[in-house]
């Protein structure tokens, strides 16, 4: 099946330094991902669409400028944390489509950011 | 916009036994409906979707799940639940994937 990959799945950093998240579809090309951030014991909340070749999505709420997305190539996406703070530490999770939007989506497997 | 609600935070039940899993949601147009599982320690994997067709869909261990559009709903139900089953079960709409705020299946022995 499908494969996403997520790097690092762990990463402490100091609080005002900005950290990379990187999400990777292995054996498929989306055109679409997008960022989710998962609080302890609650749901999945979604930050942002990434858009190949365009600016992200932002849902309501999220800062553009602290949350800054990269949609590369048809494989990549990067997610980065900027001025970062311990409030923002969280479980980050990206996800694409196979196919269409409406189609199943495969999660990557999460990064842990704890902000000290 | 679209939103997913999820009623019950936790079920607990007895293994061999029924269990329904309450999901509704909250749209004018055309509706993408999923359920996602995470089981502990684990990322989330898709359970079963519905996109059109058959009202009812099933998942290969013995989910199954009903599109109800007069109700709004698409509870997930499964006849006789397993230890295994323990896990986080996340009801989710739309091709953005709207997620409800989970419900935790507790499998009793």
């Amino acid at each position: 099946g499908a494969v996403v990959s997520q790097h690092p799945s762990w990463v402490i950093c100091k609080s005002g330094t900005s950290v990379k998240i990187e999400c990777r579809s292995l054996d498929f090309q989306a055109t679409t991902m997008f960022w989710y951030r998962q609080f302890p014991k609650q749901s999945l909340m979604l930050m942002a669409t990434s858009n190949e070749g365009s600016k992200a999505t932002y849902e309501q709420g999220v800062e553009k400028d602290k949350f800054l997305i990269n949609h590369a190539s048809l494989t990549l996406s990067t997610l980065t944390v900027t001025s970062a703070h311990p409030e923002d530490s969280s479980f980050y999770i990206c996800s694409a489509p196979v196919g269409g939007t409406a189609d199943t989506q495969y999660f990557g497997p999460g990064t842990r950011l704890t902000v000290l | 916009a679209q939103s997913v609600t999820q009623l019950d935070s936790q079920v607990p039940v007895f293994e061999e036994a029924p269990v329904e899993l309450r999901c509704n949601y909250s749209s004018s147009v055309s509706v993408y409906l999923f359920w996602y599982v995470q089981y502990p320690n684990q990322g989330l994997q898709l359970l079963l979707k519905y996109l059109s067709g058959s009202t009812l869909v099933e998942s290969i261990n013995g989910f199954e799940a009903e599109f109800n559009k007069s109700q709004t709903s698409f509870h997930l139900r499964k006849p006789s639940v397993h230890i295994s089953d323990t896990a986080e079960y996340f009801c989710a709409a739309d091709d953005k994937i709207i997620f409800g705020k989970g419900t935790r299946l507790h499998i009793l022995p």
